[in-house]
């Protein structure tokens, strides 16, 4: 138990399809995080909400939009995706403000494929 | 804007040897956090350790130990008495300090095998 779920695991997905990915974390954290991982790159920071409110938004396209209904829960909301969408996509709180141990815990992540 | 680098995109160890991850990263900040992820095959990234900027005394959590150079912006990670379960994906990773910062900058990532 890791504290932060991520549903689905696998996502396959055709470009014309809407899908979303869900975040949950039991941590009891003020903040959330959206991160695409691809191979050989670095993490590339999506979206990240603090107390629900979005504090982030790295240039990331249209296609993608998050939600973030309360403190615990996070969604990114898929829709005419690209094929070179296809990513592992990871959710990750903390507890920001405490000063001394801020820190990301992560989830499994989505992997997924856009065909 | 702040950069880091692991330039081992893999290594190699036998099963109870001693193995030294390598990072460096570029800041004009005096203040920020440093981490070390581990990201197995089941693809949950773990937090191995952490360093504060402002201490001097290297991080250390049982067989894991960190080499913290803030002249050099090195920040590499040692693993002594490997096993196999050690075997991963490890990520440097970067943080401002203070309150409103939320980005943490990441490396590209080293992949740790360990030999039996």
């Amino acid at each position: 138990e890791t504290g932060v779920t991520q549903t689905p695991r696998h996502l396959v997905m055709g470009m014309t399809n809407k899908k979303s990915l869900k975040c949950e974390q039991h941590l009891g954290h003020n903040a959330m995080y959206w991160y695409k991982q691809s191979a050989k790159k670095p993490l590339e920071l999506m979206f990240v909400y603090s107390l629900e409110e979005r504090v982030e938004n790295n240039s990331v396209p249209s296609r993608f939009s998050p939600e973030c209904p309360n403190s615990s829960h996070l969604f990114l909301h898929l829709h005419t995706l690209q094929p070179e969408d296809s990513a592992l996509y990871l959710c990750a709180s903390s507890q920001e403000g405490a000063a001394t141990n801020e820190k990301l815990f992560f989830g499994s992540g989505t992997q997924l494929s856009v065909l | 804007a702040q950069t880091v680098t692991q330039s081992q995109p893999e290594m190699s160890v036998q099963e109870a040897e001693t193995v030294t991850l390598s990072c460096t990263y570029d800041t004009s900040e005096s203040d920020y956090y440093l981490f070390w992820y581990k990201q197995p095959p089941s693809r949950q990234m773990i937090l191995v350790i952490r360093q504060e900027a402002y201490k001097q005394q290297n991080a250390t959590e049982n067989r894991f130990s960190v080499n913290f150079q803030k002249a050099a912006k090195s920040f590499s990670l040692k693993i002594s008495d490997s096993q196999l379960g050690d075997a991963a994906m490890y990520f440097c990773a970067y943080r401002s300090r203070g309150s409103g910062t939320y980005k943490y900058i990441f490396g590209t990532g080293t992949r740790l095998k360990v030999l039996a």
